[in-house]
């Protein structure tokens, strides 16, 4: 079953501007990972938030927690060609740490 | 380190045919993962195992569908009989350890079944 959900499923941007996405969640949880997967590859983890994190930063990429609102973002800023790629957010699985369920993605597009 | 290796990169086989996929972890992870990637279901766990016994096998779909981990350094997904809707990309994963959070993909097996 899936515990995360992304939005927007898909989005398109020119080249140098930010790129938002979103995921919600529907059970408590201790931490939230992001991941990247490019066209044809692997998931690259990005960034982990624990649940007493409100905000971590990674270069260009920043992300928040609300666990009130069971929900995190995931802003890349300064978009690049290279940034086109799909994202996921990943929650434990009935919070057990060994367990991850994946996100079905937010598909960006980088515009030039 | 080479990552994660997975074996064959693409496959494509005809319906009733056995398939067998391969990964070799990162070395000294000892926790792996299998999973099955589509456009309908997104990216699903099929099983995972921690110092080569396997811990969850919950989202295996079928009987069809069986993996092993005989040493710390390969593990096999084999389905059979093969089905159309088996067409997929399967990725295998590891970690340190089981609670390790960050996960290492292998570049995944593009499986086809006709």
């Amino acid at each position: 079953s899936q515990q995360g959900e992304e939005d927007p499923q898909a989005l398109s941007i020119q080249e140098g501007e930010n790129a938002t996405m979103n995921c919600s969640y529907k059970t408590s949880i201790n931490n939230l990972q992001w991941y990247r997967q490019n066209s044809g590859r692997g998931l690259v983890h990005l960034i982990l938030i624990r649940s007493n994190e409100r905000e971590k930063h990674s270069g260009r990429l920043r992300v928040t927690l609300d666990t009130s609102k069971k929900s995190s973002s995931l802003l890349i800023t300064a978009s690049r060609a290279a940034d086109t790629a799909s994202y996921f957010c990943a929650t434990p699985s009935n919070g057990r740490d060994d367990k991850i369920i994946f996100g079905k993605g937010t598909r960006l597009h980088i515009l030039p | 380190d080479a990552g994660v290796i997975q074996s064959p990169r693409h496959e494509v086989t005809e319906m009733g045919q056995e398939v067998t996929l391969r990964c070799k972890p990162i070395s000294g992870h000892n926790s792996l993962f299998w999973y099955r990637q589509t456009m309908m279901r997104g990216l699903e766990l099929l099983i995972y195992f921690n110092n080569n016994v396997p811990i969850d096998d919950s989202g295996m779909p079928e009987d069809r569908f069986s993996a092993k981990m005989p040493n710390a350094s390969f593990s096999t997904l084999k389905i059979q009989p093969s089905e159309p809707r088996d067409s997929a990309v399967y990725f295998c994963a590891c970690t340190p350890q089981l609670g390790s959070f960050e996960q290492y993909f292998g570049p995944g097996t593009r499986l086809t079944v006709t």
